[in-house]
């Protein structure tokens, strides 16, 4: 299966906002409705932050928002942090009833 | 409170086999599916196999596809990772995810919610 595509890095300065892109050829992901991000600080386990494109879990902050354009989802991070600072992870998968997940490469966040 | 616990990395020649553990508390573990992801040193995430809640339906990514073999036994709670004809280029930290997603109509849409802290696998001789 192919890799999603995101930036490497992004970086924004206390309070801005910034948006992380995930683009999957249209041919490896059935449905780019069920893309997910996950969050990892390093030497942790990631955090599932969003599903279904736009859906936060129960206690994930509601700066974290999701949204899609075609095959191109996005996480956007609203009034950054500097504990936000971590690897940002778009997954996918297919659609059967034994699913296939794909990661993106990762973006790294960098709190300026 | 969910609680992944992964066990049984460790050093391993190239070829040889290892079987990690992951222990579930918590949660009802028979009613989700459990997932492996892996991640080599400095690298991304890399999603290695999964299984129904039931045992049944095992899958693995083509990467692994013949080579390792996951299952789970609900009545200690406990899904499996058997590797065999271990690769150096597979050293990584393997981690284990419960899926809190849901199957309809022959479909299933996966949501990883829950991670363990991870057990790394070195393979080297």
């Amino acid at each position: 299966q192919s890799a999603l595509t995101q930036p490497a890095s992004v970086s924004g300065s206390p309070g801005q906002s910034i948006t992380i892109s995930c683009t999957g050829a249209s041919s490896d992901i059935d449905d780019f409705n069920y893309v997910s991000w996950y969050q990892q600080h390093p030497g942790k386990a990631p955090k599932l932050l969003i599903y279904e494109v736009s859906n936060r879990p129960s206690g994930v902050s509601n700066r974290f928002s999701g949204s899609k354009s075609g095959n191109t989802a996005s996480l956007t991070i609203s009034g950054i942090q500097a504990d936000d600072e971590a690897d940002y992870y778009c997954n996918s998968h297919t659609l059967t009833n034994t699913p296939f997940l794909v990661f993106g490469g990762g973006t790294k966040l960098t709190v300026l | 409170q969910v609680q992944l616990a992964e066990s049984g990395g460790g050093v391993v020649q190239p070829g040889r086999s290892l079987r990690l553990s992951c222990a579930a508390s918590g949660f009802n573990f028979r009613n989700f599916g459990m997932h492996w992801v892996r991640q080599a040193p400095g690298k991304g995430l890399e999603w290695v196999a999964g299984i129904w809640y039931d045992g049944s339906n095992p899958y693995c990514a083509d990467a692994v596809k013949g080579r390792f073999t996951i299952s789970r036994d609900n009545s200690k709670n406990t899904v499996y990772l058997q590797m065999n004809s271990l690769r150096a280029e597979e050293t990584a930290v393997y981690f284990c995810a419960r899926d809190n997603g849901y199957c309809g109509n022959g479909v299933c849409y996966v949501r990883l919610d829950s991670w363990g802290q991870g057990t790394l696998v070195t393979v080297s001789s």
